[in-house]
């Protein structure tokens, strides 16, 4: 099975920017989604392919790939950027989800 | 615009049998996979299968495999996920999701959850 690790938690000062890693064997060819999940809510795509970005995301949420990791970048992060971010890639046609990583902007 | 919205809470007796609904609309059922997501209290999420309306062709997580069924009604925009006999450590909240899928020789198989329903919260418990 593939496996996606991410830091359990991440803080930031309002403003600032926040960085959430996830490592994976040869990510880069895999394709990364991100998602935020706010406390009972449904989780909502903030990143595909990588680095592709919903039209509805605000501009300030960017994500790349290089190698091993995948790094979801909030610029300019937010109070309500606070939330669980979760990575997303699929290995021999399954998806694998990283454990999430809580947001605190504080 | 797809809207998916599942059916409601459920409590549950070990060993009984449920099915949950997802359905959608905004858009045509057929085009478009749809994926279950588990969520257990206060973990992550976990991918449990998807299955494609438009041929019932499903695939299903290891992990999953054999413990529900995935299945689709095509003539009522409704995917259904299914437990004949439920355990306690089946409770947790299940989302249903539009999945949008890729191909590309390097990755094979891949896409987002682009649009997700609110979330079924089942409980099993005696």
């Amino acid at each position: 099975s593939y496996e996606l690790s991410q830091p359990p938690s991440v803080s930031v000062s309002p403003g600032e920017t926040a960085s959430i890693t996830c490592s994976g064997d040869k990510l880069w060819i895999r394709h990364t989604y991100w998602y935020q999940q706010k406390p009972g809510q449904s989780p909502v795509l903030v990143i595909w392919q990588d680095s592709k970005r919903p039209s509805e995301i605000p501009e300030r949420f960017s994500g790349s790939s290089s190698g091993n990791t995948a790094i979801l970048t909030i610029y300019g992060t937010q109070e309500m950027d606070e939330a669980d971010y979760y990575c997303q890639a699929w290995y021999s046609n399954t998806a694998t989800f990283g454990g999430g990583t809580k947001l605190t902007v504080l | 615009e797809v809207q998916l919205v599942q059916s409601g809470v459920e409590v549950k007796k070990p060993g009984e049998s449920l099915r949950i609904s997802c359905e959608a609309s905004g858009s045509d059922f057929t085009t478009y996979w749809i994926g279950w997501v588990r969520q257990k209290s206060g973990k992550g999420l976990e991918w449990m299968g998807n299955i494609f309306p438009d041929d019932s062709d499903t695939t299903y997580n290891p992990s999953f495999q054999g413990q529900v069924t995935i299945s689709v009604d095509k003539s009522t925009s409704t995917a259904y996920l299914q437990w004949t006999s439920l355990k306690a450590t089946d409770s947790g909240m299940y989302y249903c999701a539009r999945y949008r899928r890729y191909y590309d020789f390097l990755s094979g198989y891949h896409g987002q959850f682009d649009v997700w329903g609110q979330g079924t919260l089942v409980t099993v418990s005696s």
